[in-house]
């Protein structure tokens, strides 16, 4: 299998563009997380989605972060409009529900200028 | 609000040493708790998930434990090697929903 894929590895932007970045989780996997990962905060929990159905999105920082997951084997993470402060790493997860278990992907580094 | 803690931070030791990294956490109403591993630049692979009924889980060179009472783990490697030179991350699984809560990391240095 070739694992979580996310895209796109890198990205650098400016502040106020708008920026999507994309997940394909696992085949057969039920459940999709989208985390950020800073030096300042550690690894945070943003989104989750079981069967393409977002769950709890009570970690999304504010209105300029938006999630899908349009079908089981994509999701998108938009960020609208960016900011400095959104300079992170974002990974996506993902898991079947028979383990607790969850797969990540390398992450996509962000740098908002 | 459950909270994760890590300790050491950062921790370099030679090679062949067994080592212990050790994590906390404030409520023991856990579903389980995981070790991962992340290497610089990639993501995070998971080592061993202990479930709240077990005490242990073993693979190979590394043994984590689980005091659910105490609210602690630790993270046991033997023989450490170069190649074991990565953040570990603890995270405990808890609430309705099994959110992970994550700790900051042990960075840890294996020394040729």
């Amino acid at each position: 299998d070739a694992g979580v894929i996310q895209s796109p590895r890198h990205e650098v932007t400016e502040m106020g563009q708008e920026v999507t970045l994309r997940c394909k989780p696992i085949s057969g996997h039920d459940y999709l997380f989208w985390y950020r990962q800073t030096m300042m905060r550690g690894l945070e929990l943003l989104i989750y989605f079981n069967n393409n159905v977002p769950i709890d999105d009570s970690g999304m920082p504010e209105d300029r972060f938006s999630a899908k997951m349009p079908n089981a084997s994509f999701s998108t993470l938009k960020i609208q409009p960016s900011e400095p402060r959104d300079s992170a790493v974002y990974f996506c997860a993902s898991r079947p529900s028979s383990t607790d278990t969850q797969y990540f992907g390398p992450g996509t580094r962000l740098t908002v200028l | 609000k459950q909270e994760v803690t890590q300790i050491p931070a950062a921790l370099s030791v030679p090679e062949g040493e067994n080592l212990v990294l050790n994590c906390s956490f404030t409520d023991s109403a856990i579903y389980n708790l995981q070790w991962f591993r992340q290497d610089p630049g990639k993501g995070l692979t998971s080592l061993l998930l202990i479930q709240s009924s077990q005490r242990e889980q073993t693979s190979g060179r590394l043994n984590a434990s689980l005091d659910k009472s105490s609210g602690r783990s630790t993270l046991y490697i033997a023989a450490s090697q170069p190649g074991d030179s990565a953040t570990y991350f603890c995270a405990v699984g808890a609430g309705n929903n099994r959110k992970l809560i994550w700790g900051l990391g042990t960075s840890l240095a294996v020394n040729p």
